[in-house]
């Protein structure tokens, strides 16, 4: 159970283009949607948190014009990284949880974004 | 930002040794407390949660919580070279539903 599931797993694109990121939670609902970034050796960032319905609550740094999120169901959220630029790539990768603050998160497999 | 503090490593054992990773926290008011290991390259995979003082096990894992000290430890018994991962200490602070991480250690077991 608690399965995850991120899609694309892999995107290589120009700068410039947007790029969409989707998380979804397969055998739960998900009260609560995370989304993070990871550069090489180095630990999870947050970005931002996400609730069904609501807007995104954004880390102090994190452009919410830049990656915009959309958690519009309780069981999908997307990423979309707008106007992408080589320092935008990363390992981005979210998580979902259900319940009271206290649950789990469980995480996607991850999208390893590279802009060239 | 309270913190999470984890040896960073590297540690290595031999293969079926015990290996012992340690997290100590500094958010007195916290929770929830939970390990992940990372692959390489791959996305953090939930090993367990402990919410209460003691020991819980699962399988080869066995996690212990001690709030009055403000640490907790994963044990991981008959160790497996398939074990070596970054290990994630993650902390749910009071009043949050975020986790906050300690930096992981790195683990290599040794066949």
């Amino acid at each position: 159970g608690a399965v995850v599931s991120q899609h694309p797993s892999w995107v290589i694109c120009k700068s410039g283009t947007s790029v969409k990121i989707e998380c979804r939670s397969l055998d739960f609902q998900a009260t609560t949607m995370f989304w993070y970034r990871q550069f090489p050796k180095q630990s999870l960032m947050l970005m931002a948190t996400s609730n069904e319905g609501s807007k995104a609550t954004y880390e102090q740094g994190v452009e919410k014009d830049k990656f915009l999120i959309n958690h519009a169901s309780l069981t999908l959220s997307t990423l979309t990284v707008t106007s992408a630029h080589p320092e935008d790539s990363s390992f981005y990768i979210c998580s979902a949880k259900t319940g009271n603050n206290n649950q789990p998160q469980h995480f996607g497999d991850g999208t390893r974004l590279s802009i060239l | 930002q309270k913190e999470v503090e984890q040896n960073s490593g590297p540690l290595s054992v031999p293969e079926g040794a015990i290996a012992s990773l340690n997290c100590t926290y500094s958010d007195r008011g916290s929770q929830s407390f939970f390990w992940y290991r990372q692959y390489s390259g791959k996305s953090p995979e939930l090993i367990m949660f402990i919410y209460s003082n003691g020991d819980k096990e699962d399988g080869r894992f066995t996690a212990q919580l001690n709030k009055a000290s403000q640490y907790v430890s994963l044990l991981i018994r008959d160790s497996q070279p398939s074990d070596s991962a970054t290990y994630l200490c993650a902390v749910i602070q009071g009043g949050s539903e975020k986790l906050v991480f300690g930096k992981g250690t790195k683990l290599t077991v040794n066949p």
